[in-house]
């Protein structure tokens, strides 16, 4: 699996937006792009995820560049409930490369 | 709404004693992951089942741990005997598919306490 780098922390304000960055600029050709939070005490939970194009849900916005060296998750309007660690990970498909495999992910504190 | 359910919640259990996890995937995901969580090492993957048959639980401890799928509505973590360096939250998830694209399901994780 291709590794990926997070900042260790961030900050951001309540009601602006949260933009995470990740690199991961050993990505191969059929590796996804994937966001998962956990909050305290919490199981992970699923944000997002994408290959190439640029991804958006409910939850949030998934900006991938054209060399599909770096990714952004963007939380568009933060919430405190929005604290949590952020994970960025590159997963392939089928057999062994399915698995999940977690860094050390960014913790982004919201801020009242 | 549908969730990964985990039993025990919280463990605590001295040192040499068995100990056995659950796991209830959710109805129709054929894909089971094994987590164990600690301050030190984070989110390490333990083992990985799909449609019931391990792929991978090259993470595991093999002298002392054990993962099966007895049925595809169980999944169990089996730790024998257990020490001290076991203890951790230890989380499941399912998903679905073959080589599938999307979101894992993670439960609310077992807390282990080894004394």
């Amino acid at each position: 699996d291709a590794k990926t780098t997070q900042p260790p922390s961030m900050d951001c304000a309540e009601g602006r937006a949260a933009n995470l960055p990740c690199n991961h600029s050993t990505i191969s050709g059929n590796e996804y792009v994937y966001w998962y939070r956990q909050i305290h005490s919490q199981g992970p939970q699923y944000i997002i995820h994408g290959l190439k194009n640029n991804e958006t849900n409910e939850m949030a916005s998934l900006i991938i560049t054209e060399d599909r060296k770096s990714s952004t998750l963007i939380l568009p309007h933060a919430t405190l409930r929005d604290t949590a660690v952020y994970y960025c990970i590159v997963r392939g498909i089928g057999g062994a490369t399915n698995k999940l495999i977690f860094g050390t992910g960014t913790l982004l504190a919201v801020q009242p | 709404d549908a969730r990964v359910t985990q039993t025990p919640r919280h463990k605590v259990t001295e040192m040499g004693q068995e100990v056995t996890m659950r796991c209830q995937p959710i109805l129709g995901h054929n894909t089971v992951f094994w987590y164990r969580q600690t301050m030190m090492q984070g989110l390490e993957l333990l083992a990985y089942f799909r449609n019931r048959a391990p792929l991978d639980d090259s993470g595991m401890p093999k002298d002392r741990f054990s993962a099966e799928m007895p049925d595809a509505t169980l999944a169990t973590l089996k730790i024998q005997p257990s020490e001290p360096r076991d203890s951790a939250v230890y989380f499941c998830a399912s998903g679905r598919g073959q080589g599938a694209v999307g979101e894992l399901f993670f439960g609310e994780g077992s807390r282990l306490t080894v004394l």
